[in-house]
């Protein structure tokens, strides 16, 4: 098993590009979310989805939009990329509820200037 | 002001010193997890308390939920440089589907 896999590792942006983040978990679980991560703040919650077809607002949820298709794929779509959006950017996934052990993976670090 | 306060935010021992980690809230929680991230990789987690009282042994590390379910401790005894990174506490309220975060204390043990 793979786990979960995040492309790209790194992605440099200028203002007002657009872009997908990409998500996959290969262990059939039902419940995957996008956190950021800054200095300082911990990770915080973007978007989160309790399986295909249904996903939810987090904390933090403003420039970004997700979708669910499959069980196996959550993408992250900035919009307009805005340097406030710099930041590095993980995805993880859980067997059911959002309070079982999450398994993250890598991260994307975005750059956006 | 983040909902789960962690402290200190930064820690530098020497190998075979202890250290202890506080993770506290105001509110109450149903669970509390503790993660720890390496550089550039995600977060692992360690364990989930899940009863007001309740302390969990991992072998040199003891993580203790508070009898209110509103604070929570890691405690390191005689670190080693593998102990190095950072730790964070994440936690549920009621039954919800989403965990919140506190902002994370980074560990480093010198050998």
């Amino acid at each position: 098993n793979a786990g979960v896999t995040q492309t790209p590792k790194f992605q440099v942006l200028k203002t007002g590009q657009s872009m997908t983040l990409q998500c996959a978990q290969d262990m059939n679980h039902e419940y995957m979310s996008w956190y950021r991560q800054d200095p300082g703040m911990g990770l915080r919650l973007i978007h989160y989805s309790v399986g295909a077809g249904i996903t939810d607002q987090g904390e933090v949820p403003n420039g970004y939009n997700v979708s669910r298709s499959t069980t196996e794929d959550f993408p992250l779509r900035l919009l307009s990329a805005a340097p406030s959006q710099t930041s590095v950017y993980f995805c993880a996934s859980s067997q059911d509820r959002g309070t079982y052990e999450q398994y993250f993976g890598p991260g994307t670090r975005l750059t956006v200037t | 002001t983040q909902l789960l306060e962690q402290s200190p935010q930064f820690l530098s021992i020497q190998e075979g010193e202890n250290l202890t980690v506080y993770c506290n809230s105001s509110s109450v929680f149903s669970s509390l997890q503790w993660y720890r991230q390496e550089p550039g990789e995600g977060p692992v987690l360690l364990v989930t308390v899940v009863t007001g009282g309740e302390v969990k042994k991992l072998k040199r590390l003891t993580f203790q939920f508070g009898d209110a379910r509103k604070d929570s401790s890691l405690h390191i005894t005689a670190a080693q440089p593998g102990d190095t990174g950072l730790y964070l506490c994440a936690g549920e309220q009621a039954a919800g589907n989403k965990l919140t975060f506190g902002g994370g204390t980074r560990v480093l043990v010198k050998p």
